[in-house]
């Protein structure tokens, strides 16, 4: 079972441009998740979604920032206008529909934006 | 609202020696999970131990053990006989239930631990 599957791992954007970062959760698992972690930091909840849907996204900014999770496909963190201060590592997490509040998330292995 | 605080923002020790992370949490929910993680310099997630609210044994795993204390909402990690390889920054977590049947972590801002020769 392969696992949960993050490309690209290093991203270098110049100010103004976009980073479209993606996630392909473990065979089975319906829900995904995205966190950053600024550097120095710990790992800080963005969103939760489940396939065409968004469910909590309490942690996005409110601007610039969009997530989906198509029928097909991968899940897609969409960076618009990227500033500096968006430079850090961003982890997508996937788990089985039945996880509940037992926390069984399964970490990718990150995608590492830089923004020159 | 869920917290995480991990004191600790860096710890030194020579190998061999026993050294303990603290990790200190706060919620009003009476279910919770607990969690540990490491991460390498490689900079993945490594999984270490989830802990259930209502389970307050302590584990041992091979050098690591954990001690869950519910009375001073505490969940801290021991790493016996400690070696160079253990050197990553090491964050503790806490599980929140959402709608529509998923979870959220809330993580410290981690530990770096440093072993040296």
């Amino acid at each position: 079972n392969a696992g949960v599957m993050q490309n690209p791992r290093h991203l270098v954007r110049r100010r103004g441009q976009e980073a479209r970062l993606r996630c392909s959760p473990m065979k089975g698992h319906s829900h995904v998740y995205w966190y950053r972690q600024l550097p120095e930091e710990g790992l800080k909840f963005m969103v939760y979604l489940q396939k065409e849907n968004i469910i909590d996204e309490s942690g996005m900014p409110k601007e610039r920032f969009s997530a989906e999770f198509p029928k097909e496909g991968p899940s897609i963190l969409r960076i618009q206008q990227v500033v500096r201060g968006d430079s850090a590592a961003y982890f997508c997490a996937s788990s089985p529909p039945t996880t509940g509040v037992t926390g069984e998330l399964f970490f990718g292995e990150g995608s590492r934006l830089t923004v020159l | 609202a869920q917290k995480v605080t991990q004191a600790q923002t860096e710890i030194s020790v020579v190998e061999k020696e026993d050294v303990t992370l603290d990790c200190v949490y706060e919620t009003r929910d009476t279910t919770y999970y607990l969690f540990w993680y490491k991460q390498p310099p490689s900079g993945e997630l490594v999984f270490l131990i989830r802990r259930n609210s209502f389970d307050e044994q302590n584990e041992i795993s091979g050098r690591y053990s954990w001690n869950f204390q519910k009375s001073t909402s505490s969940f801290n990690f021991t790493i016996t006989a400690s070696q160079v390889v253990d050197s990553a920054v090491y964050f503790c977590a806490l599980s929140e239930g959402l709608t529509g049947g998923g979870n959220k972590l809330t993580f410290g801002t981690g530990t770096q631990l440093k072993v040296e020769l």
